[in-house]
């Protein structure tokens, strides 16, 4: 299986401030049709996942554009500028190339 | 709008069964693969099984510690999937979720104990 890791595993920030969160995995992520199938979720407390990202830097219908997702092969970022109160929670990459489906271990983001 | 909705979970003894369900509304179920995945009580999230559209002749994978024992399926005349789950064992314990891969339902909890 390919194994996601997520760092770090929390993170304690300021509104307005901007992190990253690295995701890194243990074989290339770039499929036969040469799409790359990583995404980013949110949990946030109390609910269901949501995925915020797509094929690495994709964003999904009504995710504002202070989310951004980068990198290539094995080597992925999420980040997020200028932190809002609505953005806490956990934070999940998922790899979709290979089966199964495997996730990073999360990124717990609190408020400082 | 998309709407997913599970449901079916509850309390089971080990090497019970369970049939879960998952009601979707609000886009073309037919040609949608669908998924079931799971958060563990530590809230590590699985990947359980998936199953592809008819155009893809219903094709379906499992992970690994579920094969031979848990079986997904759809009926796209009720836009809905299930997964029937037999022979449970104490680690199944989750919330398990309904999926598209872009929209995940509320979840519905399984507690495998005796």
């Amino acid at each position: 299986d390919v194994v996601m890791t997520q760092t770090p595993p929390s993170l304690s920030v300021a509104i307005g401030q901007s992190v990253s969160i690295s995701c890194k995995s243990s074989q290339s992520l770039v499929a036969s049709d040469k799409k790359t199938y990583l995404n980013w979720l949110l949990q946030s407390p109390g609910r269901s996942p949501k995925r915020l990202i797509y094929q690495v830097s994709k964003l999904d219908s009504g995710v504002p554009d202070r989310f951004s997702g980068s990198g290539s092969e094995k080597d992925f970022t999420l980040k997020i500028s200028r932190v809002e109160a609505e953005d806490l929670g956990v934070y999940y990459c998922l790899q979709g190339t290979h089966l199964p489906r495997t996730f990073g271990g999360g990124t717990k983001l609190e408020l400082k | 709008e998309v709407q997913v909705l599970e449901s079916g979970g509850g309390l089971v003894q080990p090497g019970n069964s369970l049939k879960l369900s998952c009601a979707t509304s609000g886009f073309t179920f037919s040609t949608a693969w669908m998924h079931w995945y799971r958060q563990f009580p530590e809230k590590r999230l699985e990947w359980v099984a998936r199953i592809k559209a008819k155009s893809n002749n219903y094709a379906n994978d499992y992970t690994e510690s579920v094969k031979g024992r848990f079986t997904i399926s759809r009926d796209d005349s009720k836009s809905s999937i299930y997964l029937q789950m037999n022979n449970l064992k104490e680690e199944d314990t989750a919330i398990y979720y309904c999926v598209r891969p872009d929209f995940w339902g509320p979840g519905t909890m399984v507690t495998v104990s005796s």
